[in-house]
Parts: structure tokens; sequence; C-alpha cells
């Protein structure tokens, strides 16, 4: 299957910016996503990246680069209500109906 | 707000017993997914469906089916439960040009 790496935790103080990494294997991909996943909440959609760069939403950007397999999500100024998890889903074109195969997830913690 | 609801929210149940989760959208969404969500596993797909009467298996379709008679319901069936099926199902669609996935409030499922 496709891996999907991303570190297990991270914790960063309020206000501060912090980044969180994805890497992916490269054959067949065909585009990446990130969620937000409050405890006990469904995942929310956070972002979408096909083509390399940075989209920028507010506070949250998204960055891809294809020939190294690699994504990150930058939040900015970070709030207390940003504490959750983040998940990087990747879809490989050959899978059916727009499948995706997540991570982990990424547990961030924002602290005082 | 992609209109989708999953009943029930919560659900205990014996092993052995036949269990059925549904997922309810009301916009017409051509593509439909079940995911379970584990400790230490992230989100992983169960069963699709590409239109009504369209399936197909996901990564771990294995004593799960999936019945789709009307667009707007999708349907997670666990013939007979087993312990290793306690987990929280999560149903989702994918709209826009990006078809991007989009979650429904999720399922908690124990099985005793």
């Amino acid at each position: 299957g496709q891996n999907i790496d991303q570190p297990t935790e991270m914790t960063a103080t309020e206000g501060a910016i912090v980044q969180i990494n994805c890497t992916y294997q490269t054959s067949g991909f065909n585009g990446l996503f990130w969620y937000q996943q409050h405890a006990g909440e469904a995942p929310t959609f956070l972002s979408y990246n096909v083509l390399d760069g940075l989209e920028e939403k507010g506070r949250f950007s998204s960055f891809l680069s294809r020939s190294k397999g690699y994504s990150y999500l930058l939040l900015k100024e970070l709030q207390m209500k940003d504490s959750a998890s983040y998940l990087c889903a990747v879809r490989y074109s050959g899978a059916g109906s727009y499948q995706l195969t997540f991570g982990k997830g990424t547990k961030l913690s924002v602290i005082p | 707000d992609a209109g989708i609801t999953q009943s029930p929210r919560h659900k205990v149940t014996e092993t052995g017993t036949p269990v059925t989760l549904r997922c309810h959208q009301t916009e017409n969404h051509r593509y439909m997914y079940w995911y379970r969500q584990d400790p230490g596993h992230g989100l992983r797909l169960i069963h699709y469906s590409y239109g009504v009467k369209d399936t197909d298996k996901g990564e771990v379709s294995d004593g799960y089916s999936v019945s789709r008679s009307k667009t707007e319901d999708f349907l997670l069936t666990l013939e007979s439960a087993t312990s290793s099926q306690t987990s929280v199902y999560f149903c989702a669609i994918s709209e826009g040009v990006s078809e991007t996935q989009y979650f429904g409030p999720g399922t908690r499922l124990l099985v005793l």
C-alpha cells in the first residue's frame, strides 16, 4: 500500500507558528488533502493541493512538492482551539472513485 | 455543511449480532464512502459507492457489506459483529471539481 508519514505528536505555544510535515509515495499522485479533527468529532476539510506551491487560507497554509513527495501544513498565530489532530490524505490515480489514503494523523497540542 | 447524517450515533451490541449503520445525504452526491477510525491506524476505507447499486471494497472490507438502493442512503452492515469491529465509523461524500471528501458526524460502535 501507499504509506503516508506524518509525525505522531507536536506541541507548540499559543501565538507561535507550527509546521506539520507529510511525506508520501509519489507514484500515481493525484492530489493531497489536509483535514483537522478535534477529539471526538469528525474530520473537517482544511486544504487541497494538486500543483506545486503554497495555498493560503487565513491562518492556515499548505505547501506541496510533487517531485519530493512532500507537503506541509503551516499554522500561524496559534490559538488554543487549534489543538486537534491534523490528517494528511493522498489521492492516487487508478484508485477507484477518488479514494483517499490517510496518514495516521498528527496530534497538535497548543499550550499557553 | 454537506448535509450528511449518520444513525445511530452510538450503539452497543453483543458479539455475533447483526448491526446496520445508516448514512444519509441530502444533496444527491454520487460518491459515498465508509471508513473506520481506530487509534494507531488512522482512517481506513471499508467500502465505497459510485452510484445506486454500484459499490466496491476498500482496504478493510472483511466482515462488512454495504448496500445503496437509493442515491441518498448508504448502509453498512456487520453481518455478525466481533469485538475487533469496535470502532468509530465515518461516512463521507465527495463533491466539487476536486472531489473533496466531507464527513458525517460518526457512529461510535462498541461490540461486547
